[in-house]
């Protein structure tokens, strides 16, 4: 079965500061899900990436896949005090599999 | 706010006591799944149901039973509540099923099991 590997566990920041977010896949991805979920909270869906070298923008948030699909990158500019909360990577091998998660990437930004 | 909303938001059993959740998925979403999220890890996938029947399960003994009614609302049923089963649970709802499309979760149901 798939397994998703994201590093760091946990993250703190200062406001205003950059910081990356990774994902990574023992097999090849059909779809890489990012959402952000606010403590005992449920998650909010953040970006889709299904291309090889797709990138995706929102916000502060920039998110990549690489061109071999296993490994994707989420990236916050000028983190805010918003921006707290745990991210996790969702994939499914195809279409037809439902999605499995990373154990999520704890953020806290610092004033 | 997805539009996906569940009941109770909190609940204490205690070991070997049944459980039922309830889920109102998003208008005009007809596919709902359930995850179990244990503290610190990432949400496990439960089932999925569509237009009433189960499509799709994870690795969770058949205690964790699930229904989905005609308006897509959806219920999971736990039975003989273990300790391990203590967890935050999930109900998401998407326009397809069997698709990697976009999921709209609810906020959850913590549920404690003393």
């Amino acid at each position: 079965s798939q397994e998703l590997e994201q590093s760091p566990q946990s993250l703190i920041v200062q406001e205003g500061k950059n910081l990356t977010i990774n994902c990574t896949s023992s097999k090849t991805l059909y779809g890489l899900y990012w959402y952000k979920q606010k403590y005992g909270e449920g998650l909010i869906f953040l970006m889709m990436l299904q291309k090889g070298g797709e990138e995706k923008s929102h916000e502060k948030i920039t998110a990549k896949l690489d061109e071999k699909k296993q490994q994707s990158s989420l990236h916050i500019t000028a983190s805010q005090p918003s921006h707290a909360g745990i991210y996790l990577c969702g994939a499914a091998n195809s279409g037809n599999t439902p999605l499995v998660f990373g154990k999520g990437t704890r953020l806290s930004v610092i004033a | 706010e997805t539009g996906v909303t569940q009941s109770p938001t909190h609940l204490i059993k205690t070991r070997g006591q049944q459980v039922t959740l309830r889920c109102s998925s998003q208008s005009g979403h007809n596919t709902v799944s359930w995850y179990q999220q244990a503290l610190g890890q990432g949400p496990q996938f439960i089932f999925q149901y569509y237009r009433e029947e189960e499509n799709g399960r994870g690795n969770f003994p058949p205690r964790f039973s699930g229904l989905q009614f005609p308006n897509y609302s959806s219920e999971l049923n736990v039975n003989a509540l273990e300790l391990d089963d203590s967890a935050l649970y999930l109900c998401a709802s998407s326009l397809w099923a069997g698709t990697n499309e976009k999921l709209f979760f609810g906020s959850g149901t913590q549920l404690s099991v003393l």
